[in-house]
C-alpha cells in the first residue's frame, strides 16, 4: 500500500458521459500526477500539479481537465467520453517535484 | 527524456539471474527509475539511479551509464513473484520532473 487513494475503483459509463476521478495523495506530499494506461500505449503522463497549482501537462485531451485543491487531493474530470478512454487512469504522488513518486491502485474505466 | 527502449518480453527459469537493459535519450536527463507493476494494479518502485554505477538493493540491483544513455535491472534469484512488467522510466523536463515510461518487459517466470 502506497499511501496513494483512488476512488473508484472501477467505472463504467457509456460515451458522451463525464466522469470524475479523485485521488487522494500521501500525507505530506505536495505534489500529484496523472497518468492513463491502456493495452497498447503503456503508462502516459498527463498532467502535474504541485501545491494546489498546475506545472506540467502531457499528452492530455482538452476534453479531459484536473484540478489540485487546498487540501492537496486532485479530481480528474473526463467529458464527452469515447470508447478510446477506456483504460486505467493512475494517480502518484512524491513530496516535492524532484522525489519519487508512488501510485495509488488507479480507476479502471470503461466506456462502453 | 523520449524514445525509451526496452524488451518487449523476457522469460527466465526460478532461481536464475535476468538482466533487464533500457536506453534512452541523454538531453534533459535527470534520473532513471525502475517499477515493477503485475497486471492490473499499481506500479510498485523498486529504484531510482541518478548517478553512473550499480545500486544494489536485496535481490534487485540497477545500474545507469549516463554517458551511454543505457540501464539495466538486474534480478537474482528470480521467485515465481517476480512474474510481472517492468518499467524504466526517464525523469526530464526542465522544472516538471515528469516521468516518461517506456512500455514496459514483461518477464515470465518459469519453473
Amino acid at each position: 500500500d502506497s499511501g496513494v487513494t483512488q476512488t473508484p475503483k472501477h467505472l463504467i459509463t457509456a460515451t458522451g458521459q463525464r466522469v470524475t476521478l479523485r485521488c487522494s495523495p500521501r500525507s505530506g506530499d505536495l505534489s500529484v500526477y496523472w497518468y492513463q494506461q491502456s493495452l497498447d500505449q503503456g503508462l502516459q503522463f498527463l498532467i502535474q500539479y504541485y501545491n494546489g497549482e498546475e506545472r506540467a501537462k502531457g499528452n492530455i485531451l482538452e476534453r479531459f481537465s484536473a484540478q489540485q485543491f487546498p487540501d492537496l487531493h486532485s479530481e480528474l474530470n473526463l467529458s464527452s467520453l469515447e470508447l478510446g478512454d477506456s483504460a486505467l487512469y493512475f494517480c502518484a504522488s512524491s513530496p516535492q517535484l524532484e522525489d519519487t513518486q508512488y501510485f495509488g491502485p488507479g480507476t479502471r474505466l470503461t466506456v462502453l | 527524456g523520449q524514445n525509451i527502449d526496452q524488451p518487449t518480453e523476457m522469460t527466465a527459469t526460478e532461481g536464475a539471474i535476468v538482466q533487464i537493459n533500457c536506453t534512452y535519450q541523454t538531453s534533459g536527463f535527470n534520473g532513471l527509475f525502475w517499477y515493477q507493476q503485475h497486471a492490473g494494479e499499481a506500479p510498485t518502485f523498486l529504484s531510482y539511479n541518478v548517478l553512473d554505477g550499480l545500486e544494489e538493493k536485496g535481490r534487485f540491483s540497477s545500474f545507469l551509464s549516463r554517458s551511454k544513455g543505457y540501464s539495466y535491472l538486474l534480478l537474482k534469484e528470480l521467485q515465481m513473484k517476480d512474474s510481472a512488467s517492468y518499467l524504466c522510466a526517464d525523469f526530464s523536463g526542465a522544472g516538471s520532473y515528469q516521468l516518461t515510461f517506456g512500455k514496459g518487459t514483461k518477464l515470465s517466470v518459469i519453473p
